[in-house]
């Protein structure tokens, strides 16, 4: 079935420098979303791919969509201590039968 | 306005009884999804309505797991016979239209199995 792997799993970075988590699928996805759990709280939504190639940016953060749609990658550009969370990506396959799944998430823990 | 809101905040019950976990989506939203989140993982997929019937619950692990949405809006999702694997957080999530579509999380239930 559908699966889709997260690396690191934690990631451990001094404030200021970059940090990236990858998520990959054993399918093509038909799109892609990515959420930011803080501690003890809830999954937000950040933002959707759809497209092959496609990249978005958010302030500090740049999302990418692989060109085969099976792969995307979140990164942060200078780390702040608001970042701290879990960052999870969400995919959806294209068969009519298929589920949201959820990569297992990176755990990003930043020292001031 | 209000966001998805879910009662109760934690539920602890023995083995052997039966929960139930409410979840009450943004108003309007006619998509709702359950997940089970166990710690350090993602949240697993248990079952997504639209409207009123269950589109897909192919994430539900077992027949101990029901939930419904009579009128389309307020879910419950109902668990028989708890076993202690079953604790976890459990997450509901609503869109307004479907997958895909941006989900709004609610803050959980969690739910110990002593």
């Amino acid at each position: 079935g559908q699966q889709v792997m997260q690396i690191p799993q934690y990631q451990h970075v001094q404030e200021g420098e970059d940090f990236t988590t990858y998520c990959n699928s054993s399918t093509t996805l038909s799109n892609i979303q990515w959420y930011k759990q803080r501690p003890g709280g809830h999954p937000v939504f950040l933002i959707q791919l759809v497209k092959s190639g496609e990249v978005k940016k958010q302030k500090r953060l740049t999302f990418q969509f692989g060109e085969a749609k099976k792969n995307s990658s979140l990164h942060i550009t200078a780390t702040q201590t608001t970042d701290v969370g879990t960052y999870f990506c969400a995919a959806w396959g294209y068969s009519s039968a298929s589920k949201i799944i959820f990569g297992s998430g990176t755990r990003l823990s930043i020292r001031p | 306005g209000a966001g998805v809101s879910q009662t109760p905040s934690n539920k602890v019950t023995e083995k052997g009884k039966y929960v139930e976990l409410r979840c009450d989506p943004i108003s309007g939203h006619t998509a709702l999804y359950w997940y089970r989140q166990s710690l350090g993982q993602g949240p697993e997929f248990l079952i997504y309505f639209q409207g009123t019937g269950a589109a897909d619950d192919s994430g539900l692990p077992n027949d101990r797991f029901f939930a419904v949405r009579p009128e389309g809006s307020v879910s419950t999702l109902k668990i028989q016979r708890t076993e202690r694997g079953d604790s976890a957080v459990y997450l509901c999530a609503s869109s307004s239209s479907g997958h895909p579509d941006t989900q709004y999380f609610g803050p959980g239930t969690r739910l110990t199995v002593l």
